[in-house]
């Protein structure tokens, strides 16, 4: 079964280091999203990107925060000057179209700022 | 804005119990309505969905039915197994590409 991947699946940086999450959204998929989940709380929309560019940002995704889909497989979420608040599990999700609204989530990469 | 409002957890339930998670909506436009699931140091997996008033989503026994006049899409499940253990998430999409998710509700099923 078709799966979305992402690595790391554990990353410990320090405050103001640059981080680079990488996902591999599943191949026929169109729509492409990053998500976070602060340890015990909700799961919280960070951006949608189609057709090579941001289609919806939250107030959560400021100027620290990039994607980029460097080439036919890859979808990266760079956080260009970590912050304690930052540290969270993050989720890359795809979906095939935007209105089923099913997403397919990958197993989250830690990132841990000390 | 789009919002979900979970029943808060956790609930702890022995195994075979009937259980209901309660989850209310508000949205713009018609969403559809999704539980995703989270087992222990696992992504998200998605359960079930509903695209429409009255319609029931089912999987591996758990149901849910969109309910339009209560805005409800509360998660049932009559026998629960200690495999059920997990963080169960009610979530909407409103065509607008992203999702809204309500804060989770932690289960704990107990031989």
């Amino acid at each position: 079964e078709p799966e979305v991947t992402q690595t790391p699946s554990h990353q410990v940086t320090q405050m103001g280091q640059e981080v680079i999450l990488r996902c591999v959204p599943i191949s026929n998929h169109l729509y492409f999203y990053w998500y976070r989940q602060i340890l015990g709380q909700k799961v919280e929309f960070l951006v949608s990107f189609y057709n090579n560019e941001i289609s919806e940002k939250s107030e959560i995704f400021d100027d620290q925060f990039s994607v980029e889909r460097p080439d036919g497989s890859n979808f990266t979420l760079k956080i260009r000057s970590t912050k304690l608040e930052d540290s969270a599990m993050y989720f890359c999700a795809s979906s095939e179209a935007r209105d089923t609204g099913e997403l397919f989530f990958g197993e989250g990469s830690r990132l841990t700022v000390l | 804005g789009n919002s979900v409002t979970q029943m808060e957890g956790p609930v702890t339930l022995s195994e075979e119990a009937f259980l209901t998670i309660n989850c209310t909506y508000t949205a713009t436009g018609y969403p559809s309505l999704f539980w995703y699931v989270q087992y222990p140091g696992e992504g998200l997996q998605l359960l079930l969905k509903a695209t429409k008033a009255d319609d029931k989503g089912s999987n591996k026994g758990f149901e849910a039915t969109y309910r339009k006049e209560t805005t409800s899409f509360h998660l049932e499940k009559g026998s629960v197994q200690v495999s059920d253990s997990a963080v169960y998430f009610c979530a909407l999409n409103t065509n607008a590409g992203k999702s809204t998710f309500g804060d989770g509700t932690t289960l704990t099923v107990k031989p």
